[in-house]
């Protein structure tokens, strides 16, 4: 069965340090997402990729950045992790418009940085 | 850009009673609304959702309404049960133009045997 995947599921760093959080869909979807959920605020888009060499910014994307070279893949990576982001992260997936527009979660990524 | 506003944030009910969770939308333009229902330590997942061509949609128990002139929108829970207790959130998007996602802040619903 399709699926997606996020690792680590548990992640605990310290300020400063380099963070990559891994998504790896076997959907064949185009469109990935990338998510922060905190108390009181939901979930909020951080990166967004509707295929192969394109990414975009969504809300909260300062301190964050995403590559995507393949279809299956969009890793997160946190250049210098600030206490500030320690959350919950998730990722999505959806096919492209003319289809389903439900997006796909990943089980999630607890990551807290010290 | 979008806002979306979901009340309330906690919602207790007794199994078997019916549960309401309202949200409003600021942008006018929006025209997809997917529920979606996360529980404990997992992702978020769709349960149902509503395009504005249609006013009311129905899938066993639960149900969306759609106000576009007042832009709010609602799931209703009949018979609620225990394994409805969850978190859930309403969204906003619009279709065909991205489908980004701008969601509520979720409201945790617990169901009391």
């Amino acid at each position: 069965d399709a699926e997606i995947t996020q690792s680590p599921r548990h992640k605990i760093t310290e300020t400063g340090r380099q963070v990559t959080l891994a998504c790896h869909q076997t959907w064949n979807h185009n469109n990935m997402f990338w998510y922060r959920q905190d108390l009181g605020h939901g979930l909020r888009l951080i990166h967004y990729s509707y295929g192969v060499q394109d990414t975009n910014k969504g809300e909260v994307s300062d301190g964050y950045s995403v590559s995507r070279s393949n279809t299956e893949d969009l890793p997160l990576t946190l250049e210098s992790a600030a206490s500030s982001q320690t959350s919950v992260y998730f990722c999505a997936s959806s096919g492209t418009s003319g289809s389903s527009n439900e997006q796909f979660f990943g089980p999630g990524t607890r990551l807290t940085v010290l | 850009g979008e806002n979306v506003e979901q009340h309330p944030s906690t919602l207790s009910v007794q199994e078997g009673d019916s549960a309401v969770i309202k949200c409003t939308y600021s942008d006018s333009a929006s025209n997809y609304f997917p529920w979606y229902k996360q529980e404990l330590g997992k992702g978020p997942q769709l349960i149902i959702d509503i395009r504005s061509n249609v006013g009311e949609k129905k899938d066993q128990r639960i149900a969306v309404t759609l106000n576009k002139t007042a832009k709010h929108f609602s799931l209703h829970i009949t018979e609620t049960q225990p394994e409805d207790s969850a978190v859930y959130f309403c969204a906003a998007s619009i279709e065909w133009a991205g489908n980004m996602l701008t969601f509520g802040g979720g409201t945790r619903l617990m169901v009391k045997p």
